[in-house]
């Protein structure tokens, strides 16, 4: 089967670092997406890793361990409009995308 | 602004009604994905089109039917609708297996 787990919410301060983790077992893996989404909108991506190790983009990295099944995003220097859901998606076949059910951010001042 | 462009925006009908909702793909962009989410869910891939076939089937269910159109945009037809298909109903583009960018959205909702 196909499973994709992330944590349902989690809450931190303006200025803070926080890491969203993503475990998955997908029976066919062609990489790992985060996106960004905000209440009512599209998701906009964030990150994509293939290759195990980190993936830096300004305030956001992530991290990709294919043998463990284990990705995860880390945010820094959090802002209030970070404040959203943040999905991790693992792309099968076809560019097929399995998303998990998100991780709602609320970030605190 | 993604480039990918998805109509109506809002829409609201009856149970047992027919609806189609409308999707344009980035200019390139051959492959063009739908996805359901319902309130406080993931998102759930239903069905990919590349170039004009279908590729990819995924939760769809057999009330839903969708086609992609030789000048690339797609429709998405719901039918026989149930109070359960209140959802949001997102439309995404990319070239073959790039990243896929995400339409702003239809927001349908069944009474």
């Amino acid at each position: 089967g196909q499973n994709i787990d992330q944590p349902t919410e989690m809450t931190a301060t303006e200025g803070a670092i926080v890491q969203i983790n993503c475990t998955y077992q997908t029976s066919g893996f062609n990489g790992l997406f985060w996106y960004q989404q905000h209440a009512g909108e599209a998701p906009t991506f964030l990150s994509y890793n293939v290759l195990d190790g980190l993936e830096e983009k300004g305030r956001f990295s992530s991290f990709l361990s294919r043998s463990k099944g284990y990705s995860y995003l880390l945010l820094k220097e959090l802002q209030m409009k970070d404040s959203a859901s943040y999905l991790c998606a693992v792309r099968g076949g076809y560019n097929k995308l399995i998303f998990g059910a998100g991780t709602r951010l609320a970030v605190h001042p | 602004d993604s480039g990918v462009t998805q109509t109506p925006k809002h829409l609201i009908t009856a149970t047992g009604q027919r609806v189609t909702l409308r999707c344009s793909p980035r200019s390139g962009d051959l492959s063009v994905y739908w996805y359901q989410q319902s309130l406080d869910q993931g998102l759930q891939f239903l069905i990919q089109y590349y170039n004009g076939e279908e590729r990819a089937k995924g939760n769809i269910l057999e009330r839903f039917s969708a086609q992609q159109f030789p000048d690339l945009h797609s429709e998405l037809n719901l039918s026989s609708l149930e109070l359960g298909d209140s959802a949001l109903y997102f439309c995404a583009s990319s070239l073959l297996t790039g990243e896929q960018f995400f339409g702003p959205g239809t927001r349908l909702t069944v009474l």
